[in-house]
């Protein structure tokens, strides 16, 4: 069966610091992967969408970037963090043949 | 851009009650979803539904579709605490895209 982590499950960061977060998934192979964010009890935010290796949509025009360096493996991030970065992060795949999408447990970012 | 509006923004209600959350967008979808989430947790998949006017049945939960593909709501019958949670919606972009669009989410509270 396929799984989906995310680390670090919390995180507390300064303004201004740089961020890295992670997103695998095990069990399947060229899934589409998904970057959202989502203020407190409220609907999600699309920032990136993955097809492949290397190739990276993005939604929003933000301070925050996206990577896919290897098939299962999506990694956000950024190189200066504002206070605005705030949020609950969450990464999804699909199988690519249909609009369903699996979330991971999430990363919750405070920037001080 | 597409949006999808859910009402109510918040529902508490006794255990045992019926309640309907309602999910409207001006724009047409191929697909739409619905999703609960758990705080601190990802959203998991409840139901796909596909065709205007579709009905689908999930235990005491019944969602439908609208006959334009504009609209869906989900119904509980008989309330139970376990379904206390965030209850998104979300529609595949007509294009087929695998995209979604998220709806502004219901946060439903069953009082034991």
């Amino acid at each position: 069966s396929q799984t989906i982590h995310q680390w670090p499950a919390t995180l507390v960061q300064p303004v201004g610091s740089p961020l890295s977060l992670e997103c695998t998934v095990e069990g399947t192979s060229n899934p589409n992967l998904y970057w959202y964010r989502q203020a407190a009890g409220r609907g999600l935010q699309l920032l990136f969408y993955s097809v492949g290796i290397g190739q990276i949509s993005s939604e929003v025009p933000q301070n925050l970037s996206a990577s896919r360096p290897q098939d299962r493996q999506f990694i956000l991030s950024s190189k200066k963090l504002l206070l605005s970065d705030s949020g609950f992060y969450l990464c999804a795949w699909s199988p690519g043949q249909g609009p369903e999408q699996y979330f991971g447990p999430g990363t919750r970012l405070t920037v001080t | 851009t597409q949006l999808l509006e859910q009402s109510p923004q918040f529902l508490s209600i006794q255990e045992g009650e019926n309640l309907t959350v309602y999910c409207n967008s001006s724009s047409v979808f191929s697909s739409l979803q619905w999703y609960r989430q758990e705080p601190g947790e990802g959203p998991v998949l409840l139901v796909t539904v596909v065709t205007g006017g579709e009905v689908k049945k999930l235990k005491r939960l019944t969602f439908q579709f609208g006959d334009a593909r504009k609209d869906s709501s989900l119904h509980i019958t008989a309330a139970q605490p376990g379904d206390t949670g965030l209850y998104l919606c979300a529609g595949e972009d007509i294009v087929g895209n695998e995209k979604l669009t998220f709806g502004t989410g219901t946060r439903l509270t069953i009082i034991p």
